[in-house]
């Protein structure tokens, strides 16, 4: 099946900062990628659907200032937690919908704020 | 969000096989069904899709019914590394989101 990396794979930050995190699909090229959180034992929830080439779609309930998605090339996407606090702490997941429609996804990045 | 429905947990002895149901009721025609599954601190992994008929991979089946309102996946034997998380979800079309739901927590026992 189709390659999803993320990175960092974790990362622990201080209150107030920024963090990045970098989805890419390795093998194929991904024109819609989308990017979930996930609390301890509970299901993904969709935060987000990333176009190539044009501004993110956000659900209902997330602040787009405060999750900026970018989605530069047809391989890669980014979410910046701005200002994160320990409420942003959660297992961030992306994913990427290939030619045959079927979605892959990455190994997900555990953002820990202190 | 497109819902489907799934029990919370099962349980299987190893190298039995497994059924683990969805029903998704407000399915449309042209809606695929996927199954993926979770394992602890991992992204989902994509287990098997279908439209219609059923389907067969390395990994498992996927049984659909006719009226597609449910679907089954069938692990044919399992192993300790299955013990994951599954999620059943179908593909709303339009805005070709994924909308996971609860999933079932299936634990193998040796």
């Amino acid at each position: 099946g189709a390659v999803v990396s993320q990175h960092p794979s974790w990362v622990i930050c201080k209150s107030g900062t920024s963090v990045k995190i970098e989805c890419r699909s390795l093998d194929f090229q991904a024109t819609t990628m989308f990017w979930y959180r996930q609390f301890p034992k509970q299901s993904l929830m969709l935060m987000a659907t990333s176009n190539e080439g044009s501004k993110a779609t956000y659900e209902q309930g997330v602040e787009k200032d405060k999750f900026l998605i970018n989605h530069a090339s047809l391989t890669l996407s980014t979410l910046t937690v701005t200002s994160a606090h320990p409420e942003d702490s959660s297992f961030y997941i992306c994913s990427a919908r290939e030619r045959e429609g079927l979605l892959f996804f990455g190994p997900g990045t555990r953002l820990t704020v202190l | 969000d497109a819902k489907t429905t799934q029990p919370n947990s099962m349980e299987s002895n190893e190298e039995e096989p497994v059924h683990l149901p969805c029903n998704h009721s407000t399915i449309s025609g042209t809606d695929y069904i996927h199954w993926y599954r979770q394992l602890p601190s991992q992204g989902p992994e994509y287990v098997i899709h279908g439209l219609t008929s059923n389907v067969n991979n390395r990994m498992a089946s996927l049984a659909i019914a006719e009226d597609r309102k449910s679907s089954t996946l069938i692990l044919h034997r399992a192993t300790l590394r299955d013990a994951a998380v599954y999620y059943c979800i179908y593909d709303r079309g339009t805005g070709n989101q994924f909308y996971f739901g609860t999933g079932t927590s299936l634990t193998v026992i040796p």
